[in-house]
């Protein structure tokens, strides 16, 4: 099956740096790749998503990028806020029958002021 | 309209109690996820329904556990002689048909074993 790893488990940034999460993936026919965000005693949400025949999305001042060569996919924030803490998790569908998504076990970003 | 919702919001039993989770996704969609959220930790995958196939019971972890998901709706997670390991946040998501497609969260259920 899919398997997904994700880093960093923890990313600590100053307001208005970039902060950078990186996954990777072990199932080549992976097609679909979404990003949620989590704030602390909600629920997850979804916050931005690829498809593999795309390389980059961008939504403001999020962006993700996708490498199929590698088998890797990376969530770029740009102008942090306060806000934007939260912990944040990748996934990845496999192509075929198989319709479940695979989340990687999350980053906690803090964004300190 | 209405998103996901759960039920009971928070659950206290003693350990040894079989306990039964409740999830009511969104009207239409097919796919329904159970997950568990350990304190600080990551989405733990316990089951997947998918429309009328056999679940996904591979993330599922113990006999102790079951799900069922009765006329493509509501579903049912049950723990039989909860353990206080099993003391956890358990969230249901549902999407439209499955992994390609967004997953809308519930609330979640915070269980409680003492």
């Amino acid at each position: 099956g899919e398997n997904v790893e994700q880093h960093p488990s923890t990313l600590s940034v100053q307001e208005g740096d970039s902060a950078v999460i990186k996954c990777t993936y072990s199932d080549s026919a992976s097609n679909y790749f979404p990003w949620y965000k989590q704030e602390l005693g909600k629920r997850p949400q979804l916050i931005i998503d690829i498809r593999s025949n795309v390389g980059e999305k961008k939504d403001q001042r999020i962006a993700v990028t996708l490498n199929k060569t590698a088998k890797h996919f990376s969530l770029h924030i740009t102008e942090t806020q306060p806000e934007d803490s939260a912990v944040y998790f990748c996934a990845a569908h496999s192509g075929g029958s198989n319709y479940k998504l695979t989340f990687g076990k999350g980053t906690l970003l803090t964004v300190n002021p | 309209g209405a998103g996901v919702s759960q039920s009971p919001s928070n659950k206290v039993t003693e350990k040894g109690k079989d306990v039964e989770l409740r999830c009511d996704p969104i009207s239409g969609h097919t796919a329904l996820y159970w997950y568990r959220q350990s304190l600080g930790q990551g989405l733990e995958f316990l089951i997947y329904f998918q429309g009328n196939s056999a679940p996904d019971k591979s993330g599922l972890p113990s006999d102790r556990f079951s799900a069922e998901r009765t006329g493509g709706s509501v579903s049912t997670l049950t723990i039989q002689r909860t353990q206080q390991e099993d003391s956890a946040v358990y969230l249901c998501a549902s999407s439209f048909r499955g992994g390609l497609y967004e997953q809308y969260f519930g609330p979640g259920t915070r269980l409680t074993v003492t």
